[in-house]
């Protein structure tokens, strides 16, 4: 059974830069039909895809979020990280890190993190 | 980018009933359309993909049609462990999500 955990800080103060990392366990990062993914929930909202990252290091971001987003992976740990510059009260959710399968025809989010929240106060 | 336009927001409904939500595309996303129920507290589970096709392991009485920008996910007789917020999901082009559909009890 695959299993995702982030982790990664609670509170922030606006213009720190915030990272989290996702342990992946139960599969790999490397295998190459998943696309590891960053997803975020603000308070009573909805869900906002951050970006992904493939293996290969191929990423793609959420165009509003690309001048202050990186996701990075390290196969040696099983793991990949997000780094979100410039952080402001805005930025304030429940950050998910998800696993995107690429399907025969589709992709769709298979396993989920059980979801941190990010606080960013001054 | 692609929005994802879902309704009703909400909707009271008994145990036994039947329950259509709607998903919008702004642009032609083809049977890029998934489906996830979310729980207080949890992360979301996935109910459809491929617009029509059943997850393994969720119940019949879940479906999913449409193509092009205009989809639909029905609960043919709506349980108790069904009250949640359900959301759509294009994987067309990057990734975008509905705003979601509360289905409370009445």
């Amino acid at each position: 059974q695959v299993q995702l955990q982030e982790s990664g800080p609670g509170l922030m103060k606006p213009s720190e830069t915030l990272s989290l990392t996702c342990t992946v366990s139960g599969g790999s990062v490397s295998s190459g039909n998943y696309y590891w993914t960053w997803i975020r929930q603000s308070p009573g909202k909805g869900l906002e895809w951050i970006g992904f990252i493939h293996y290969s290091g191929g990423t793609n971001y959420k165009s509003s979020l690309k001048s202050r987003v990186t996701i990075s992976i390290d196969p040696s740990k099983n793991q990949f990280s997000l780094r979100l510059r410039a952080v402001t009260a805005a930025d304030t959710a429940v950050y998910y890190c998800a696993r995107e399968i690429q399907g025969y025809s589709t992709t769709w989010y298979d396993y989920w993190g059980q979801g941190t929240l990010v606080t960013v106060s001054a | 980018d692609i929005q994802m336009t879902q309704s009703p927001s909400s909707l009271s409904a008994s145990v036994g009933d039947r329950v259509t939500i709607t998903c919008r595309a702004s642009q032609t996303i083809i049977s890029h359309l998934n489906w996830y129920q979310q729980k207080p507290g949890k992360a979301p589970n996935l109910l459809i993909y491929g617009a029509s096709s059943l997850k393994r392991g969720v119940p019949s009485r879940f479906s999913g049609s449409g193509s092009g920008t205009d989809f639909t996910l029905t609960i043919s007789s709506l349980q108790p462990e069904d009250f949640a917020i359900y959301y759509c999901q294009q994987s067309y082009t990057d990734q975008s999500f509905g705003g979601g559909t509360k289905v409370e009890i009445k």
